[in-house]
């Protein structure tokens, strides 16, 4: 069954460092999500992507995050300058349809922690 | 008031009962409705979408009220392996890409 990959699966990194999380999304999905879960708390949307651009984002997603498709494949989130306050889960997600038409397909999460 | 509402929970129910979560939500504008399931520490998962005519899965029914603004999901004849936090997701029309999760309600379901 098709799936949604991200790597890495847990980074440790020191406040103020520069962070790629990856996400490789299933391959005939157009549409492609970055959400974030701190601990205990609700899933947040980040931001959405289509036609290699963003097509929605949230208040959370300021200057410092950026998302990029370098390649037909990956699709990345940077955090330019990490904040202790940025630890948490970060989901990527992907879908055929925009995402009022039907299933968001998650991966299985990229656990950051910033010391 | 949040976008989107859901009963505090947690729930903790026998094996076999009929358990009911509400969600309500803020915006009228809200186009599409969702149920997703987390597991401790995982992914969100897709239980069911939730139509205005309501709709069945097995054991799973979800309703919505758009009137009232809120959807349901009832779960009959609950498993152990029905464990888990419901997610109630809304997205609006306006925002087609963004889809709002609710807290989530965590169920137990006990021997």
């Amino acid at each position: 069954e098709p799936e949604v990959t991200q790597t890495p699966s847990h980074q440790v990194t020191q406040m103020g460092q520069e962070v790629i999380l990856r996400c490789v999304p299933i391959s005939n999905h157009l549409y492609f999500y970055w959400y974030r879960q701190i601990l205990g708390q609700k899933v947040e949307f980040l931001v959405s992507f289509y036609n290699n651009e963003i097509s929605e984002k949230s208040e959370i997603f300021d200057d410092q995050f950026s998302v990029e498709r370098p390649d037909g494949s990956n699709f990345t989130l940077k955090i330019r300058s990490t904040k202790l306050e940025d630890s948490a889960m970060y989901f990527c997600a992907s879908s055929e349809g925009a995402a009022n038409t039907g299933e968001l397909f998650f991966g299985e999460g990229s656990r950051l922690t910033v010391l | 008031r949040k976008e989107v509402e859901q009963d505090p929970g947690p729930f903790n129910v026998p094996e076999g009962a009929t358990v009911a979560f509400n969600c309500t939500y803020s915006n009228s504008a809200s186009q599409s409705f969702f149920w997703y399931r987390q597991d401790c520490r995982k992914e969100p998962k897709l239980l069911m979408s939730v139509y205005s005519s309501g709709n069945e899965d097995g054991r799973f029914t979800a309703q919505l009220n758009r009137a009232s603004q809120y959807i349901s999901l009832l779960i009959r004849d609950s498993k152990l392996s029905d464990s888990a936090t419901y997610l109630c997701v809304v997205i609006y029309n306006t925002n087609a890409g963004k889809s709002t999760f609710g807290d989530g309600t965590t169920l137990t379901v006990k021997p």
